[in-house]
């Protein structure tokens, strides 16, 4: 089984300042990975995802996240946040070895603060 | 306009009553999944479906049931078994679990409380 990992449960940052939030996973095979939002209850959003290809992938918002396969990571960016983009945060890998289910990590909770 | 649709999104029910959660997707889906979000704990995955009149178990799978008798839909029923079924209850859909062809596609949630 897939695990993923989630290093941080809580990332408070100030508005127009850079962040990162980070995600491993355990693997060995080939995999796919995606990172998702989710605002106070709601479901979850994609906001992107890497199947294959380029190691730095764009998505929605101004995030973005790269593949590193050497240190199974895949972390997410954004240069600089908005009051917005506070939300709950998740990282999930799937891999074809697993009949493709879909791992998810513990999620962090991104705070930006005015 | 595509997507999934989940009701109630609130519902409360009384200690040793049954509940059915409802699911309904227009998007063409062959799979979908019911997963259970607990603070602190992320998505842990109830029941899927990868075919009309077939489905699985998830990782916590007692104490729910689920029918798969449509392609459109997939109604998860929170039984008096369960233990501890307060929860965020949210119901995804993907292309095809055969092969991957991309992401899962997520309702909105129901949050059910037992009071």
């Amino acid at each position: 089984a897939q695990s993923v990992t989630q290093l941080d449960s809580q990332v408070p940052v100030f508005e127009e300042a850079p962040v990162e939030l980070r995600c491993n996973y355990s693997s060995s095979v080939s995999v796919y990975l995606f990172w998702y939002v989710q605002y106070p209850n709601q479901g979850l959003q994609l906001l992107l995802k890497y199947l294959s290809g380029s190691t730095l992938v764009k998505g929605i918002n101004g995030f973005e996240a790269e593949f590193n396969k050497s240190q199974t990571s895949f972390h997410l960016r954004k240069p600089s946040v908005h009051i917005s983009d506070t939300a709950e945060y998740f990282c999930a890998v799937s891999a074809w070895n697993t009949g493709n289910q879909f791992y998810f990590g513990t999620g962090t909770s991104l705070t930006v603060i005015p | 306009d595509g997507g999934i649709t989940q009701s109630p999104k609130y519902l409360f029910r009384k200690e040793g009553q049954n509940v059915t959660l409802s699911c309904e997707q227009n998007l063409n889906h062959d799979a979908m999944y019911w997963y259970r979000q607990d603070p602190g704990q992320g998505l842990r995955l109830i029941y899927y479906s990868q075919i009309v009149n077939d489905f699985q178990k998830g990782d916590i799978a007692e104490g729910y049931s689920v029918s798969r008798e449509k392609k459109e839909s997939f109604p998860l029923t929170v039984t008096s078994a369960q233990k501890n079924p307060t929860a965020f209850y949210l119901c995804a859909s993907s292309m095809s679990r055969d092969r991957m062809t991309g992401e899962l596609f997520f309702g909105e949630g129901s949050r059910l409380t037992v009071l």
